[in-house]
């Protein structure tokens, strides 16, 4: 089985400071990890992923993530937080040779001007 | 590109009616997409996972007489809600996903917000 976990319900951050979205996985073999972004009643937006290579994968609107294979975590990151980074995160993972995507929960993350 | 559309974006029905969500892949074809239900505030939840051509895979505990998913080309899945009731309502949130790519990354529809009243 594979799963993801998201254990902060929300992380609240000023604008900006740093950011960091946390994420542990458990799947089978290698994994495939991803980084979504979802506004108030929207579809998900993909931000970033790891397949294999450098584990520091650089996204989409500034934000980068890290993989740590001993840890099982792919945490998200931004540098400095934007007002419009206010979103749910979400970080997902797809074992090699699965079909489906598992989710994590979901974060809020709320960036106070 | 990677564009998934989702028609509607919202939609009103009343009880016991049915109603059909579209699920389109603009500008690649998708031999798999994906049927998601959101709950506020929580995360996704897979619903079925639709191939063309082929009878819908549907997660344990959907129940597929009630969520009738079509896959009839490669660019469009439909996902019927038959007698709908008011807990049918929901953020449905279809995905499709290009073959020809080794990460299987799944592209997301914008979703589609249907109220049962």
């Amino acid at each position: 089985a594979q799963s993801v976990a998201q254990p902060e319900d929300q992380v609240n951050v000023a604008e900006g400071n740093p950011l960091t979205v946390k994420c542990t996985y458990s799947v089978s073999g290698n994994p495939y990890l991803f980084w979504y972004v979802q506004y108030p009643n929207r579809g998900l937006q993909f931000l970033l992923k790891y397949i294999t290579g450098d584990n520091l994968v650089k996204g989409s609107y500034g934000f980068e993530a890290e993989f740590n294979k001993s840890q099982t975590s792919f945490h998200l990151k931004k540098p400095s937080a934007l007002v419009s980074d206010s979103a749910l995160y979400f970080c997902a993972v797809r074992g090699y040779g699965n079909n489906r995507l598992a989710f994590g929960k979901g974060n809020q993350v709320v960036v106070i001007p | 590109g990677a564009v998934v559309s989702q028609h509607p974006s919202w939609v009103i029905c009343k009880s016991g009616t049915s109603v059909k969500i579209e699920c389109r892949s603009l500008d690649f074809q998708a031999t798999t997409m994906f049927w998601y239900r959101q709950f506020p505030k929580q995360s996704l939840m897979l619903m079925a996972t639709s191939n063309e051509g082929s009878k819908a895979t549907y997660e344990q505990g959907v129940e597929k007489d009630k969520f009738l998913i079509n896959h009839a080309s490669l660019t469009l899945s439909t996902l019927t809600v038959t007698s709908a009731h008011p807990e049918d309502s929901s953020f449905y949130i279809c995905s499709a996903r290009k073959p020809s790519s080794s990460s299987y990354e799944q592209y997301f529809g914008p979703g589609t917000r249907l109220t049962v009243t």
